[in-house]
């Protein structure tokens, strides 16, 4: 079946340092791709999204591109603040199938020290 | 804006208790979906409504596990019997559209402990 493996963490980071968060898929056809986060004490909300090869999201400073041929779609980040530290989670979607369910990875948790 | 809630927010059950976990998703939002995560793991796929259709199931870990959304907005997702495997948060989200992958968004969650 469809799945997500990403980097295991703690990722820990000085402020301005870049950011590289390593996320691989393996689905059966073309899925939509996600990153969502979890800021302490806060509910997932959706970072960025890609829903076809070559895409790039971004938002907030991060952005993540849909790499079928290596199947990635690592999240990076040019010069990460200490507001970034929280839980990045990749996600997919196979729009082939009806529900739109999401498929998450472990998490991988950010911690960025002033 | 009102976003997604969740009540109870924390549920401290004992074993073979049963429990109604509550979600109210964002006003029209057609299609709701619960997820489990487990401490230090991602959110795991239960079950998904389109209205009050019940269309896939298939997440929910045993028949102890009973969802429903009767009018097609709040739902509820109950568990009988709790089991200390049972211990996790408890996620809902709701998105707008059917029919294509649409952003979906999620409540902060109800964390059920099991003793």
């Amino acid at each position: 079946g469809d799945s997500v493996t990403q980097m295991e963490g703690p990722v820990t980071l000085s402020e301005e340092a870049f950011l590289t968060i390593n996320c691989t898929y393996t689905a059966t056809g073309y899925p939509s791709l996600f990153w969502y986060v979890q800021y302490p004490g806060e509910g997932l909300q959706l970072l960025l999204k890609a829903t076809k090869a070559d895409d790039k999201g971004s938002n907030k400073g991060f952005e993540a591109t849909y790499r079928k041929e290596t199947t990635s779609f690592h999240l990076e980040k040019g010069s990460v603040q200490v507001s970034d530290s929280a839980v990045y989670f990749c996600a997919l979607s196979d729009p082939r199938i009806n529900t739109d369910k999401l498929i998450f990875g472990t998490g991988t948790r950010l911690q960025v020290f002033p | 804006g009102a976003g997604v809630s969740q009540s109870p927010r924390y549920k401290v059950a004992k074993r073979g208790q049963d429990v109604a976990l509550r979600c109210d998703p964002i006003s029209g939002h057609v299609s709701l979906f619960w997820y489990q995560q487990a401490l230090g793991q991602g959110p795991e796929f239960l079950t998904y409504f389109q209205n009050e259709a019940q269309l896939d199931k298939s997440g929910l870990p045993s028949d102890r596990f009973f969802a429903e959304r009767p009018e097609g907005s709040v739902s509820t997702l109950k568990i009988q019997r709790t089991q200390q495997e049972d211990s996790a948060v408890y996620l809902c989200a709701s998105s707008r559209d059917l029919g294509r992958v649409d952003t979906q968004y999620f409540g902060p969650g109800t964390r059920l402990t099991v003793l």
